[in-house]
């Protein structure tokens, strides 16, 4: 049971947008820590996909959004790729656990 | 460029203990915090612990009781070491670094290290 809840998976057509939700708590994401994003593609190392919330590291392209908002955020792909399926986390801080939550993951098929 | 690796053996017997090295380059690991997460096959991130090399470290409390954080800040390692293992500890392994404080993204891994408990 992650402390961090996404939905076990999502879907879209090529061109399609996309969102991906994680909720937390008022120890976590409501307690004002940043929520950031990772990609991991198949048989990979996860990859930082949007730190603080909404920023995109160098090389991520701009079909890549996040939002935060309370408790909880998202992650918003948009003209779906191929390349995008992948596993997405998101992760947090926890102020009660003192130390970092990600989410349980949702696996993103094109179809 | 900074780069992270992992090393250990990737066959440990249960009860005996896990030994990991994170072998960091191209940073000083004197200026980041840095964690150990592991993600048991075919399941999510988990996050284990981080330190920073200071002295501060924190734990899963899951794990908290088993788990040990060390750093060597003349070779720019750091280990890990996780005791009493289980058939359930078996994992791919990654260190990586926090981008400034402990509550901030991971911005490097490593590949990972695949770790089986088994006799």
């Amino acid at each position: 049971q992650s402390v961090l809840t996404q939905p076990p998976s999502v879907s879209g057509a090529p061109g399609q947008r996309v969102t991906i939700s994680c909720t937390g708590s008022s120890s976590n994401i409501g307690a004002y820590y940043d929520v950031h994003w990772y990609q991991q593609l198949p048989g990979t190392a996860p990859k930082l996909l949007m730190y603080r919330n909404k920023n995109r590291p160098s090389g991520v392209p701009d079909r890549f959004s996040g939002s935060k908002s309370g408790t909880s955020a998202s992650l918003a792909i948009t003209g779906l790729q191929a390349e995008d399926e992948a596993d997405y986390y998101c992760q947090s801080y926890d102020t009660s656990l003192s130390g970092v939550v990600f989410g349980g993951g949702t696996k993103l098929t094109v179809l | 460029q900074v780069q992270l690796q992992e090393s250990g053996p990737g066959l440990v017997k249960p009860s005996e203990t896990l030994s990991l090295t994170c072998t960091v380059s191209g940073v000083s690991i004197t200026s980041y915090y840095w964690s150990w997460i592991w993600q048991p096959p075919g399941k999510g991130l988990e996050w284990i612990g981080y330190f920073y090399y200071s002295g501060t470290t924190n734990y899963n409390p899951s794990l908290k009781s088993r788990v040990t954080i060390s750093v060597d800040t003349s070779k720019n390692q750091f280990s890990l070491r996780l005791s009493s293992v289980t058939a359930a500890d078996t994992a791919i392994y990654y260190c990586a670094r926090h981008n400034s404080y402990n509550y901030e993204g991971l911005d490097y891994w490593g590949q990972g290290t695949l770790v089986t408990v088994s006799s």
